[in-house]
């Protein structure tokens, strides 16, 4: 069935990178869009940015330019976001979402502590 | 940026009743490139409606939305257990992509 299966959670302290998968399946990955979209505890949803089907491309809201990449992987059907300088209040649970307007199929979350 | 306001924050209502919940947004959104998700705790947003008022697949038809320009409503027609959750709406008419802050639809 078509899934987005996300990496484990991860613990990081301040001024560190993490970078976060979504592995795709049962849909023909390099078709579509991939989004990312963040969420910090007992916060609403805030979208990071979007990368096209062939890695080519991104955009970034501007609140992460800068700070964050995303990249994916043709080859084992994975996207990847990568966001450095890690503060307190990048804690959250991030999701990788597919579409390219709206957001149809998406993961399950990765949560990301920051923590000294 | 376009900013979306979502009212009201919290909704008390009780199974069987119906719901209306607004989304206003600070500029025109564009082509009508509006989507609403639920999100239950613990769990990943789902969608609901995209394109202003058409059902994802699988949305049973007690949800419908509507709405152009700057004002867009979700409506359940009559409220299942199931259905008392977080609402988000989201734009996708003009980047960067923004999401509404939420409304709880709680059991009275």
């Amino acid at each position: 069935q078509v899934q987005l299966v996300q990496s484990g959670a991860e613990v990081k302290k301040p001024g560190a990178s993490v970078k976060v998968s979504c592995k795709a399946s049962g849909f023909p990955f390099s078709e579509y869009y991939m989004h990312w979209v963040r969420q910090a505890p007992g916060q609403g949803l805030e979208w990071i940015g979007i990368v096209n089907p062939s890695g080519s491309s991104t955009g970034y809201a501007q609140n992460f330019q800068g700070r964050v990449t995303m990249t994916r992987d043709r080859s084992t059907s994975t996207a990847y976001m990568e966001l450095s300088s890690l503060r307190s209040d990048d804690t959250a649970v991030y999701y990788c979402a597919r579409g390219f307007y709206y957001m149809d199929v998406w993961g399950k979350g990765t949560t990301v502590i920051v923590s000294s | 940026e376009i900013v979306l306001t979502q009212s009201p924050g919290t909704l008390s209502l009780s199974p069987g009743e119906r719901a209306t919940l607004s989304c206003r947004a600070s500029q025109r959104v564009s082509s009508g490139y509006l989507a609403w998700y639920q999100q239950t705790p613990g769990q990943a947003p789902r969608l609901l409606i995209y394109g202003a008022s058409n059902r994802a697949t699988g949305i049973p038809d007690r949800f419908s939305g509507s709405g152009s320009g700057t004002d867009f409503t979700l409506t359940i027609s009559r409220l299942e257990p199931e259905d008392f959750a977080v609402y988000y709406c989201h734009q996708y008419g003009s980047s960067p992509r923004t999401f509404g802050q939420g409304t709880k639809l709680e059991i009275k």
